[in-house]
């Protein structure tokens, strides 16, 4: 079955200790991306992979980084996580121009 | 910069009502248009898509039309289930390389019994 698949589902952690969620894709699509799900805000995007070892800054990358060593991952570092990074995350990768996502992290910071 | 606007939530109908959930959008060029169905606990899924002017979108009776004239791309159902009960995210790429979706706020759906 074609899919995106991100671990944890959820994640509670307190300031400063540094996490990993990691995204696979199945689907051999070139491109991945992250985005971040807040009330009445929508998703916003905060990085993006064209290809492996090409990654770029999307709408709100403060405080995140990411790494495309292989296609099928897009793991997203958070190396000193705060309160003000609690969300729901979704990776999301893309062929032909639309964009399929994984069931999403939630992250609690305390 | 691009945008997208959508109708605030929650909308509550009764099942076998019609459905429209307003979507217009600010963009350069000619954007792809997108609605996302997130049902409650589950990430996003593509409900349907259209690609230039004048396409219709549609997928398990849902439609839409992509308006350049008015920027809109009105989501339709003509007779809703309790089963639609989720939220409806209207989207829009613009082609550029960084390929990121522009995303409306997203509006609630909940269909009563």
């Amino acid at each position: 079955e074609a899919q995106v698949t991100q671990n944890p589902r959820y994640l509670i952690t307190v300031t400063g200790k540094k996490l990993t969620v990691t995204c696979s894709q199945n689907m051999n699509h070139e491109y991945m991306s992250w985005y971040r799900q807040d009330p009445g805000l929508g998703l916003r995007q905060i990085y993006y992979s064209m290809n492996v070892e090409v990654t770029d800054k999307g709408d709100v990358p403060e405080g995140y980084k990411v790494s495309r060593k292989e296609k099928r991952n897009f793991p997203l570092i958070l190396e000193s996580p705060s309160p003000n990074q609690t969300s729901l995350y979704f990776c999301a990768s893309s062929s032909a121009g639309t964009q399929y996502f994984g069931p999403g992290t939630r992250l609690l910071v305390l | 910069g691009n945008s997208v606007t959508q109708m605030e939530g929650p909308v509550t109908l009764s099942e076998e009502a019609f459905l429209t959930i307003n979507c217009t959008y600010t963009a350069t060029g000619y954007p792809s248009l997108f609605w996302y169905v997130q049902y409650p606990g589950e990430g996003l899924q593509l409900l349907l898509k259209a690609t230039k002017a004048d396409d219709k979108g549609s997928n398990k009776g849902f439609e839409a039309t992509y308006r350049k004239e008015t920027t809109s791309f009105h989501l339709e159902k003509g007779s809703v289930q309790v089963s639609d009960s989720a939220v409806y995210f209207c989207a829009l790429s613009d082609h550029t390389g960084r390929r990121a979706l522009t995303f409306g706020s997203g509006t609630r759906l909940q269909v009563q019994p």
